[in-house]
């Protein structure tokens, strides 16, 4: 898997959007970008993945560069119930992912 | 919720014993993962199973076991327990396309191990 880069921690007002970069500057050409979110000791959320073309979903945009060294995920309407730590991985096809430490997004009323 | 149903939620123990955890993929789900989060540690991948067969190992300690059963269900066993192990355990499946885990895995919601 690709190692990627994400800031520690974000801030973001309620109702604004959240965005959430990602630096994978190593990927190879046939890893996805996946993001995931964990909310406060709950499992894991998948919320979306793409390889090249942006992508949307009904719960966040992603949008990845087209050297495909960083992404950015993008809630657009951000909700206090959007606080958690997100990951973002980069995968083969092969089976398994591997999480770093993601960023803590604190979503500020 | 995910379809992942996870038992027990809670689990106390000592040091020296042995627990098993449980664990019933979402239905179809044909691969199985576990993952160690501890505070230090993070999300740690252990071992993956694929209808009934070992598929990849991770970080998996030799004293933890797990299998996948004709049911499609999984247990993780630790054994020797150590405070150290205390941690929440994830079980999370997956389909699979085309033999290739599609990467959008459905986690349940742990089972958390304290060991006095």
């Amino acid at each position: 898997d690709a190692k990627t880069t994400q800031p520690p921690s974000m801030d973001c007002a309620e109702g604004r959007a959240a965005n959430l970069p990602c630096n994978h500057s190593t990927i190879s050409g046939n890893e996805y970008v996946y993001w995931y979110r964990q909310i406060h000791s709950q499992g894991p959320q998948y919320i979306i993945h793409g390889l090249k073309n942006n992508e949307t979903n009904e719960m966040a945009s992603l949008i990845i560069t087209e050297d495909r060294k960083s992404s950015t995920l993008i809630l657009p309407h951000a909700t206090l119930r959007d606080t958690a730590v997100y990951y973002c991985i980069g995968r083969t096809g092969a089976d398994g992912l591997t999480f770093g430490k993601g960023t803590h997004l604190i979503i500020q009323p | 919720d995910s379809g992942v149903t996870q038992t027990p939620k809670h689990l106390i123990t000592a040091t020296g014993q042995r627990v098993t955890l449980r664990c019933s993929p979402r239905s179809g789900d044909l691969s199985v993962y576990w993952y160690q989060q501890s505070l230090d540690q993070g999300l740690q991948f252990l071992i993956q199973y694929y209808n009934g067969e070992e598929r990849a190992k991770g970080n998996i300690l030799e004293r933890f076991s797990a299998q996948q059963f004709p049911d499609l269900h999984s247990e993780l066993n630790l054994s020797s327990l150590e405070l150290g192990d205390s941690a929440l355990y994830f079980c999370a499946s997956s389909a699979i396309r085309q033999g290739v885990g599609t990467g959008e895995l459905f986690f349940g919601e742990g089972s958390r191990l304290t060991v006095l």
